[in-house]
């Protein structure tokens, strides 16, 4: 079957480096999104990889590990508004997106 | 009207009552899809449309149709809706050539509860 695990929730303090796991398992794969989505509101696209390796996009950067099924997000220098949920998603052989939860994610002053 | 727009905003429902969500964007993606987002799961897709004139079935299609009559809108229709149907619904557009690139944009979303 097709699954997305990431951490239900994690906390962090603001100015610190938090690093959200997902690991997938897809019926084929087409690469890995990641999507910010704060509370009552829709997800909105952050980074996307297909290869392996770490993409890096300001404060927020992106890695994959093709062969062990595994990504990350990192958020650097965290700030009050990062306080979100993050949701992980791998595209399956058909590219429809296959969904984890999300992480929630709590900054602390 | 800039990206995707989605009406009601949120809609108190009788169940057995037929419901349209209704679902518009104005960036010319080729590809539209209706999900739900319920508490503690990921985000589930209940159809999807590749381009004008086409339709499939996601994840979770039972008690759910859509039509796509136009590029623009993609509307979902709960035929007689049930408590279990009480959820947020969200729908998003892409600009599809069947590749991994295919980022998927969302519209605000309709918080729906079935009574």
């Amino acid at each position: 079957g097709q699954n997305i695990d990431q951490p239900t929730e994690m906390t962090a303090t603001e100015g610190a480096i938090v690093q959200i796991n997902c690991t997938y398992q897809t019926s084929g794969f087409n690469g890995l999104f990641w999507y910010q989505q704060h509370a009552g509101e829709a997800p909105t696209f952050l980074s996307y990889n297909v290869l392996d390796g770490l993409e890096e996009k300001g404060r927020f950067s992106s890695f994959l590990s093709r062969s062990k099924g595994y990504s990350y997000l990192l958020l650097k220098e965290l700030q009050m508004k990062d306080s979100a949920s993050y949701l992980c998603a791998a595209m399956d052989s058909n590219y429809q997106l296959i969904w984890g939860a999300g992480t929630k994610l709590i900054i602390k002053p | 009207i800039a990206g995707i727009t989605q009406a009601p905003t949120s809609q108190i429902l009788a169940a057995g009552r037929r419901m349209t969500l209704r679902c518009t964007q104005d960036m010319r993606h080729n590809a539209m899809y209706w999900y739900r987002q319920d508490l503690g799961l990921g985000l589930r897709l209940i159809h999807y449309s590749n381009t004008a004139g086409t339709t499939g079935k996601g994840e979770v299609p039972d008690g759910y149709s859509v039509s796509r009559a136009n590029t623009d809108d993609f509307p979902l229709t709960l035929a007689s809706a049930v408590p279990s149907q009480t959820s947020v619904y969200f729908c998003a557009s892409s600009d599809s050539k069947g590749q991994g690139t295919d980022t998927q944009y969302f519209g605000p979303g309709t918080r729906l509860t079935v009574l």
